[in-house]
């Protein structure tokens, strides 16, 4: 079993909102990413956890909040968000971090976002 | 800086063979991936390459050759349900991730 779950999977929120994106995977994977992809686009690295600690955020505004309570789950905290931030957020897990041998990673199905 | 180049479109007929290319030049190389991707759907994995030559898993080969900076991704067979994107990711060095190129759009007709 390789799956990997997002929970909404469409959201549409106001600038002012604030809302949570939700991923669980429960194959024992200690390494949990969120990706951001744009229509036509490759997915977009935003955050690692490793071993339930962030171990990469490639620069992202402050307004994208990662949380990792536990190895199986990692949310994404969104606050103040703009119509830009409009994409499909994505979440992947892999056995390891990144740089083991065994990180191949599995992709959730997604949350649609659009911020209005 | 960081560049994976795959071509834009490509597109074919059913039960053809097509071949989708993916050269990298990257600060480090830790092994190369393929995914698929179907229009709204989420990238699936598709193969793994971090030695030289080619890789088998029933209709897809993936083949590396570490040395040009070179991958390719070998559909045979091909079906309607592989019209998708293949996305080519390489993973420079320990702790980092995925870089992703722009992805090829595959079409295959009837």
């Amino acid at each position: 079993d390789t799956e990997v779950t997002q929970t909404p999977k469409h959201l549409v929120m106001g600038m002012t909102n604030k809302k949570s994106l939700k991923c669980e995977q429960h194959m024992g994977h200690r390494a949990m990413y969120w990706y951001k992809q744009k229509a036509k686009k490759p997915p977009e690295l935003m955050f690692v956890y490793s071993y339930e600690k962030l171990s990469i955020n490639e620069s992202v505004p402050s307004r994208f909040s990662p949380e990792c309570p536990n190895s199986s789950l990692l949310n994404l905290h969104l606050h103040a968000l703009q119509p830009e931030d409009s994409a499909l957020y994505l979440c992947a897990s892999s056995q390891a971090p990144p740089g083991g041998s065994q990180e191949t990673q599995y992709f959730g199905p997604g949350t649609r976002l659009l911020v209005l | 800086g960081q560049n994976i180049d795959q071509p834009t479109e490509m597109t074919a007929t059913e039960g053809a063979i097509v071949q989708i290319n993916c050269t990298y030049q990257t600060s480090g190389f830790n092994g190369l991936f393929w995914y698929q991707q179907h229009a709204g759907e989420a990238p699936t994995f598709l193969s793994y390459n971090v030695l030289d030559g080619l890789e088998e898993k029933g209709r897809f080969s993936s083949f590396l050759s570490r040395s040009k900076g070179y991958s390719y991704l070998l559909l045979k067979e091909l079906q309607m349900k592989d019209s998708a994107s293949y996305l080519c990711a390489v993973r420079r060095q320990a702790g980092t991730a995925l870089i992703f190129g722009k992805g090829t759009t595959l079409s295959v007709s009837s």
